[in-house]
């Protein structure tokens, strides 16, 4: 069965540069959310779409934005590029309607190094 | 959503049976508990989920009290590969807004 696509699997970025993360969900599924989890840390929630429109934020820097695209994949955009933002980047997909029956799926994840 | 408090590491014997337990005190009524784990840096994975009836699926068994106030997750023959950092997550269903919140989890290490 297709999975979450995550690209790229790894990146590795300088300080003040930008980066982006792309995700592809399980077809039909029609909601993506992004998670950050940094090294020894817990996964933590940044930002979730559903049929393309923001559907929750967390706890997302204004240095990083977000979309879905009509295909409903997504791309994490991340700029001015901190030390601190090295981690592993994971997407969930699921679908809404059936999302508690089914549990979300989550990608491989991006891990990425910013030195 | 309600918090969720679990050990923070358990050990078990490959091929026993493993039993994570998991306390949600302030659960309400519309609140599901799932369980999720994570073998080392890889993506989250659902294990299961229930409402307030015992549920069993391929993977595990989940036995929720009788007043919904914890939980325990079962492997039944534990292997190494169920090695991982098991999260109980208590969620709402529905709504656009619904997101897994993701405390501390318990690390499962099963030994030889």
């Amino acid at each position: 069965a297709a999975g979450v696509i995550q690209s790229p699997r790894h990146l590795i970025k300088e300080k003040r540069e930008t980066a982006t993360l792309k995700c592809y969900p399980i077809p039909r599924h029609d909601t993506v959310y992004w998670y950050q989890q940094g090294p020894g840390q817990d996964p933590q929630f940044l930002i979730s779409f559903y049929e393309k429109m923001q559907s929750d934020k967390g706890s997302i820097p204004d240095r990083f934005s977000a979309q879905q695209f009509s295909d409903y994949h997504s791309e994490l955009n991340m700029s001015s590029l901190e030390l601190g933002d090295s981690a592993l980047y994971f997407c969930a997909s699921s679908l809404l309607l059936t999302g508690v029956n089914s549990g979300y799926t989550f990608g491989s994840g991006t891990r990425l190094t910013v030195v | 959503d309600a918090k969720t408090t679990q050990p923070t590491s358990m050990d078990c014997a490959e091929g026993r049976a493993a039993n994570l337990p998991c306390n949600h005190s302030t659960i309400s009524g519309n609140e599901y508990v799932y369980w999720y784990r994570q073998i080392h840096s890889q993506g989250p994975q659902y294990i299961i989920h229930g409402l307030k009836n015992n549920e069993t699926n391929e993977m595990a068994s989940l036995i929720i009290t009788e007043d919904r106030k914890s939980s325990t997750l079962i492997l039944p023959h534990a292997t190494l590969r169920d090695t991982a950092v098991y999260y109980c997550i208590v969620m709402g269903y529905g709504g656009a807004t619904n997101k897994l919140i993701f405390g501390t989890g318990t690390l499962l290490a099963v030994q030889p």
